[in-house]
């Protein structure tokens, strides 16, 4: 069974500061990975991608990929209340994504 | 641009009623389609994905099915709802699942 780990939260932040989100993957065939956004009611959105192991930036968020490891993390720099949501990471296997269940992410004003 | 069109937004339907939720995508030829189930507070269920016209992949046997008559239309259908049905309802697609998914709005699903 090919699976996706994250841990579920809820991770509370005090705002200003860095948020980081963790997940770990068992496919190794796994060459896609991916942080989606889901607010409280609402669909996910795709936030980042990565393909190569290492850092990939966006404005406040670096994702960081380790194929050696397995591991695939998020970082949230300066995190802001509106970054109060659930944070799914996926990984591709064949024709699909696996998911994570996700992890709660509380930023504290 | 492509989008993504999934309705209706809230749905509230009594046990043993039919099913119907519609998706269609705009802007892109022949689409992997998937839906997905999410109960409250929990993960994603994949139950059903498609690779093209007529071809469904069911992932979890239930009372669910889905049908693909178009290319950019994806169809998830019940002839019996059952209270374990509620749930959000999520329709995506991608070109492969290497590059991602894109998901429709959904559908909040209330089975009383």
């Amino acid at each position: 069974q090919k699976e996706v780990e994250q841990n579920s939260g809820p991770l509370s932040v005090p705002e200003g500061a860095i948020a980081s989100l963790n997940c770990t993957y068992s496919d190794r065939g796994s060459q896609s990975f991916f942080w989606y956004r889901q607010y409280s009611g609402k669909s996910p959105e795709l936030i980042m991608s990565i393909y190569s192991n290492g850092d990939k930036e966006d404005g406040r968020f670096t994702a960081q990929l380790n194929k050696a490891s397995q591991y695939v993390s998020l970082l949230i720099r300066d995190s802001q209340p509106s970054d109060s949501a659930t944070y799914l990471c996926a990984a591709n296997s064949n024709y699909q994504l696996i998911w994570g269940a996700g992890t709660k992410l509380i930023i504290k004003p | 641009s492509q989008t993504i069109h999934q309705w209706p937004a809230t749905l509230v339907q009594p046990v043993g009623s039919p099913l119907s939720l519609e998706c269609t995508v705009e802007g892109t030829s022949n689409p992997n389609l998937y839906w997905y189930r999410q109960a409250a507070g929990r993960g994603l269920q994949l139950l059903f994905y498609s690779v093209g016209i007529g071809q469904i992949s069911s992932e979890v046997p239930q009372n669910l099915s889905a049908s693909r008559p178009q290319d950019r239309q994806f169809i998830l259908s019940s002839k019996k709802l059952l209270l374990s049905d509620s749930g959000f309802y999520l329709c995506a697609w991608s070109v492969q699942a290497f590059y991602g998914y894109t998901f429709g709005s959904g559908t909040r699903l209330t089975v009383v």
